[in-house]
């Protein structure tokens, strides 16, 4: 399978800062990538779908000028949580997806937030 | 929302073979049915997937009933490593976003 990577793997942070979670493609081109988050036991919930050099979409309920997304590049999409609260504590998953292997979606290990 | 629908929990002892069910009673004929698991505190993996045939891999095997409305993933040795929320999805190959469900969690007891 394919590899990817998120750092940091996990983060704690104060109410009102931003935290930058990077997700890289290790072996192969993300052509879109998929975040999504979770909340403690519950499932995967989509956050927003991001093409290459386009702008994210982000879905319902998500606000875009808060969990800003770049992917700039094949290999590299970043999420900025900004001004957290408490309440943005949770698990974020990237999913690049190979566009070269059938379009196959892959995950990255996963980044847990923490924020007092 | 999830197309799928899946026991909350299961146990499987140790060295057993574990059949996790799944309905999928509205999927499309372009509708491919994947399985994934979770392990706690980890981004989901890929276990396996198919359109209609039967598949095996060295991870697993999924039986698609001849109707395609249900499935069941097998894992023919279960281990300890083996617990896990294993995720049943529906989706068309590479066009849509994965959509996760609730799952089912599968403990492995020794």
């Amino acid at each position: 399978g394919a590899v990817v990577s998120q750092h940091p793997s996990r983060v704690i942070c104060k109410s009102g800062t931003s935290v930058k979670i990077e997700c890289r493609s290790l072996d192969f081109q993300a052509t879109t990538m998929f975040w999504y988050r979770q909340f403690p036991k519950q499932s995967l919930m989509l956050m927003a779908t991001s093409n290459e050099g386009s702008k994210a979409t982000y879905e319902q309920g998500v606000e875009k000028d808060k969990f800003l997304i770049n992917h700039a590049s094949l290999t590299l999409s970043t999420l900025t949580v900004t001004s957290a609260h408490p309440e943005d504590s949770s698990f974020y998953i990237c999913s690049p997806r190979d566009s070269g292997r059938k379009n196959e979606q892959f995950f990255g290990p996963g980044t847990r937030l923490t924020v007092l | 929302d999830a197309k799928t629908t899946q026991p909350p929990s299961m146990d499987c002892a140790e060295g057993r073979a574990a059949n996790l069910p799944c309905n999928h009673s509205t999927i499309s004929g372009n509708e491919y049915v994947y399985w994934y698991r979770q392990i706690h505190s980890q981004g989901p993996q890929y276990i396996i997937h198919g359109l209609k045939n039967n598949e095996t891999n060295e991870m697993a095997s999924l039986i698609i009933t001849e109707d395609r409305k249900s499935s069941t993933l097998i894992l023919p040795h279960a281990t300890l490593r083996d617990t896990a929320v294993y995720y049943c999805i529906v989706s068309t190959s590479g066009n849509t976003p994965l959509v996760f469900g609730k799952g089912t969690r599968l403990s492995v007891i020794a």
